[in-house]
């Protein structure tokens, strides 16, 4: 089964700019998170959906970063504008429906703000 | 909200001697813990997961963690350590209610000599 597709891989910007990152879960998961993971911490939830509808995006910081799942499948998150503390690595994670299923991550991101 | 501990940012061990990583949960209903493993450049991969079955719970690579009830603890460990172990390993737990929500720990960087 092919895995968690991620583009780009690395991405660097100036502050201010835009950017956007793209997800492609695997097939037939129906949920799918996004997870920023600064250096030296654990990844930490900014969006979580259930097919094209989104479940907690509490900490996601709504000023500047959107995200969205169009027909329950391929996702998006874009922060606009940067600021040099979103230098991060994005992962974008997938699972089956259901509490007690492993997420299955792609291999990331990683954006530098200068 | 569930949280998790991991005591040690960096524990450093000899090839072939034992690998134990601990880890520390709060959950206010009974949890899903689950153990990752992360190599650099790379997303998360799934070591293991505990889901009310079994207390002792076996993973990839030689791997096995133990749930500890009255301890809230779910530590990992390996017999004898392999220089291809030397990685970031992240505890998480999940509540086994609602909508699945993975919190993660900051993580445990392995290392092992030679």
């Amino acid at each position: 089964e092919a895995g968690v597709a991620q583009s780009p891989r690395y991405k660097i910007i100036e502050k201010r700019q835009s950017v956007a990152f793209w997800c492609n879960p695997i097939s037939g998961h129906a949920t799918l998170y996004w997870y920023q993971q600064i250096l030296g911490q654990g990844p930490k939830l900014l969006i979580q959906f259930q097919n094209n509808g989104v479940v907690d995006d509490s900490q996601l910081p709504k000023d500047r970063f959107s995200a969205e799942r169009l027909k329950g499948v391929d996702s998006t998150l874009k922060i606009q504008p940067a600021k040099l503390e979103d230098s991060a690595v994005y992962l974008c994670a997938s699972s089956l429906l259901g509490t007690g299923e492993a997420l299955h991550f792609g291999n990331g991101t990683r954006l530098t703000v200068t | 909200a569930q949280s998790v501990t991991q005591l040690g940012s960096h524990v450093s061990v000899s090839e072939g001697a034992l690998v134990l990583l601990r880890c520390n949960y709060s959950s206010s209903v009974p949890p899903y813990l689950f153990w990752y493993v992360q190599y650099p450049n790379q997303g998360l991969q799934l070591l293991l997961k505990y889901t009310s079955a079994a207390t002792l719970v076996k993973g990839i690579n030689g791997f096995e963690a133990e749930f500890k009830k009255s301890e809230t603890s779910f530590h990992l460990t390996k017999p004898s350590a392999h220089m291809s172990d030397a990685a970031e390993y992240f505890c998480a737990v999940s509540e086994g209610t609602g909508f699945q929500k993975l919190v993660f720990g900051t993580g445990t960087r392995l290392l092992v000599s030679p």
